[in-house]
């Protein structure tokens, strides 16, 4: 299984940047990482997702190490409306396997 | 991005029976995806329905409780059949987004077996 590695919940100060981090170390070659975010139990979001360069959209900026074994999801500024569950996911396919995800919460 | 609405959006059904969800996307897709959420716990793929294929289940999951329709581009149903309190979930399906692999989720289907 494409299982990742995710803490449990992270706090952030509203304004400040909010690093999530990513445990991927059995990922292979051809896989991408996806970052996808829920909202009270809404559908996923999705966010951002890249192969092995760093990547940077409207919404988060995506950090992967040079071996590919880890990511960081970055919302450079964090606004009480990105309190959510992050799912960070490696697939080379349209099979997702969701982990547990990091439940984070933006304080005032 | 694909917008994606699923009916119901809610319901309480009594144990034993079924119920049909339904999704319907505004674009044509060829890859449609089921999910389950239960309570407190991440998603599941149940399926993944193709427009003129059979669906194709994951482990854990079979056809005759979770039958799947998927008779055009931009429309499919999941069935829970002969409900048990245990079948209560999210169910969410999914569509093939514009990149690598990515997916756009509706909005669920909450479901309460009594």
């Amino acid at each position: 299984d494409a299982k990742t590695t995710q803490p449990p919940s992270m706090d952030c100060a509203e304004g400040r940047a909010a690093n999530l981090p990513c445990n991927h170390s059995t990922i292979s070659g051809n896989e991408y990482v996806y970052w996808y975010r829920q909202i009270h139990s809404q559908g996923p979001q999705y966010i951002i997702h890249g192969l092995k360069n760093n990547e940077t959209n409207e919404m988060a900026s995506l950090i992967i190490t040079e071996d590919r074994k880890s990511s960081t999801l970055i919302l450079p500024h964090a606004t009480l409306r990105d309190t959510a569950v992050y799912y960070c996911i490696y697939t080379g396919t349209y099979k997702y396997i969701f982990g547990t995800g990091t439940r984070l919460k933006v304080l005032a | 991005s694909a917008v994606i609405s699923q009916k119901p959006s809610r319901d309480i059904c009594q144990r034993g029976t079924s119920l049909t969800i339904q999704c319907q996307v505004d674009s044509q897709v060829t890859m449609m995806f089921w999910y389950r959420q239960q309570p407190g716990q991440s998603l599941t793929l149940i399926a993944t329905a193709n427009q003129g294929s059979e669906a194709t289940y994951e482990s854990g999951f079979v056809i005759d409780k979770f039958p799947i329709s998927r008779p055009n581009l931009t429309f499919s149903t999941l069935t829970v059949s002969n409900m048990s309190p245990e079948d209560s979930s999210i169910y969410l399906c999914s569509v093939e987004g514009l990149a690598q692999e990515t997916q756009y989720f509706g909005p669920g289907t909450r479901l309460l077996v009594l």
